[in-house]
């Protein structure tokens, strides 16, 4: 079963590094999601991707994230310059039929610690 | 604003009672309402939805009854198995949004 699949699972990195999280999202589906939860809080919105462009990005999405398709399979997070409260766990998603069904297909989560 | 509160976990239960976990929202217009389940070691996969008042959404054996009168999508299982131990997260979307909005998730935990 086609499943969406991220990279690393787990990072840790100092305040201030640069950190790129990776995703392949199932090979047919057209919409791309980050979402990111800190521990103890709820799963929260970043970014919804569509036509090779940002189709909404929440206020956390500032000027220190960005995403980019740069192939037809991958689809990345990066932080720009990590702060401590940047630690969470990301994840990506996508879906075929857009964002209103609801239906979106998870992976498994990127887990960032910033030390 | 537009929200979604689930009971805290974790909740604990043996096998084959029956569990609740309760959902309660609160959103500007008409929201679709769903459950999310996470299995240890997976990703969210979407367990039910349903997209108007009094809609009943199912699948495993779970359902959900979207109440507006009392704005809530509780989830039931009326026998819970050992393999049904995951988190389980309560979430909304609107009609003018890309978004889902999440509750916190609430752990389940059946034993044997």
């Amino acid at each position: 079963e086609p499943e969406v699949t991220q990279t690393p699972s787990h990072q840790v990195t100092q305040m201030g590094q640069e950190v790129i999280l990776r995703c392949v999202p199932i090979s047919n589906h057209l919409y791309f999601y980050w979402y990111r939860q800190i521990l103890g809080q709820k799963v929260e919105f970043l970014v919804s991707f569509y036509n090779n462009e940002i189709s909404e990005k929440s206020e956390i999405f500032d000027d220190q994230f960005s995403v980019e398709r740069p192939d037809g399979s991958n689809f990345t997070l990066k932080i720009r310059s990590t702060k401590l409260e940047d630690s969470a766990m990301y994840f990506c998603a996508s879906n075929l039929a857009g964002p209103r069904t609801g239906e979106l297909f998870f992976g498994e989560g990127s887990r960032l610690t910033v030390l | 604003g537009n929200s979604v509160t689930q009971m805290e976990g974790p909740v604990t239960l043996s096998e084959e009672a029956f569990l609740t976990i309760n959902c309660t929202y609160t959103a500007t217009g008409y929201p679709s309402l769903f459950w999310y389940v996470q299995y240890p070691g997976e990703g969210l996969q979407l367990l039910l939805k349903a997209t108007k008042a009094d809609d009943k959404g199912s699948n495993k054996g779970f359902e959900a009854t979207y109440r507006k009168e009392t704005t809530s999508f509780h989830l039931e299982k009326g026998s819970v198995q050992v393999s049904d131990s995951a988190v389980y997260f309560c979430a909304l979307t609107l009609g003018n949004t890309d978004k889902l909005i999440f509750g916190t998730g609430t752990r389940l935990q059946v034993f044997p």
